[in-house]
């Protein structure tokens, strides 16, 4: 069964206090792994696409890696405004049109 | 303003009363998909649609339904609603299917609606 796992489910830290979210996925036929960001009442806003392993983005203090079995969104030196929940979903060769999100890391930045 | 608009963006309603969650985007998109937002669960799809008049069951289609008959709306219809669907309802909207366009194309890219907040008492 196609599967995405996130971890921790919620991470507070400290402005600037660099750290990692994991997104595990178990996905037959991965065709792209997506991040959003999504702040509290609203809908979830794009920030990356990986499509193979060994695959790189940044944006700003966000950085997006994929292996073959799991994603990691890297914060560095993150700001209050880094606060949100970050999700993570798997798109399948099996089916075009289907998306398998994970459940989100609430991330909580502290000045 | 390119955007997915719903309505209504909150609702109280009974057992059993028919409601329909409206979705229209601006953006000439070929692919809409509903979702519903559960604490602890994610994001789960509802149900997708590729283009007019093509729909399709996404993970957990039971006691909802979906039409598209035009390119720019996509209704969720709640024929006999239930406690159990009390919850958090997104529409989505990407120009092609996740995943089949190239991927320098920002064709991948789901914009996503504000939500409706619904209540099923």
């Amino acid at each position: 069964e196609d599967q995405v796992t996130q971890s921790p489910e919620a991470l507070r830290l400290q402005e600037g206090e660099s750290s990692s979210l994991n997104c595990s996925y178990t996905v037959s036929g991965l065709r792209g792994l997506f991040w959003y960001r999504q702040d509290p009442g609203k809908g979830p806003e794009f920030l990356f696409t990986l499509y193979s392993a060994g695959e790189e983005k940044e944006k700003e203090r966000l950085k997006a890696t994929l292996t073959k079995k799991e994603s990691f969104l890297h914060i560095t030196a993150p700001k209050p405004e880094d606060s949100a929940t970050y999700l993570c979903a798997g798109g399948t060769t099996d089916s075009w049109g289907k998306l398998q999100f994970g459940a989100g890391t609430q991330v909580v930045v502290t000045p | 303003e390119a955007q997915v608009t719903q309505n209504p963006r909150y609702l109280i309603t009974v057992t059993g009363k028919k409601l329909t969650v409206t979705c229209s985007q601006n953006m000439n998109h070929e692919y809409m998909s509903w979702y519903r937002q559960d604490p602890g669960l994610g994001l789960r799809q509802i149900y997708y649609s590729m283009n007019v008049e093509v729909t399709d069951k996404g993970d957990v289609p039971e006691g909802y339904k979906v039409s598209r008959k035009e390119k720019r709306n996509f209704p969720l219809i709640l024929e006999s609603p239930s406690p159990n669907q009390t919850s958090l309802y997104f529409c989505a909207s990407t120009p092609s299917a996740v995943g089949a366009a190239s991927p320098y194309s920002g064709a991948n890219v789901l914009t996503f609606g504000a939500g409706s907040r619904l209540t099923v008492l």
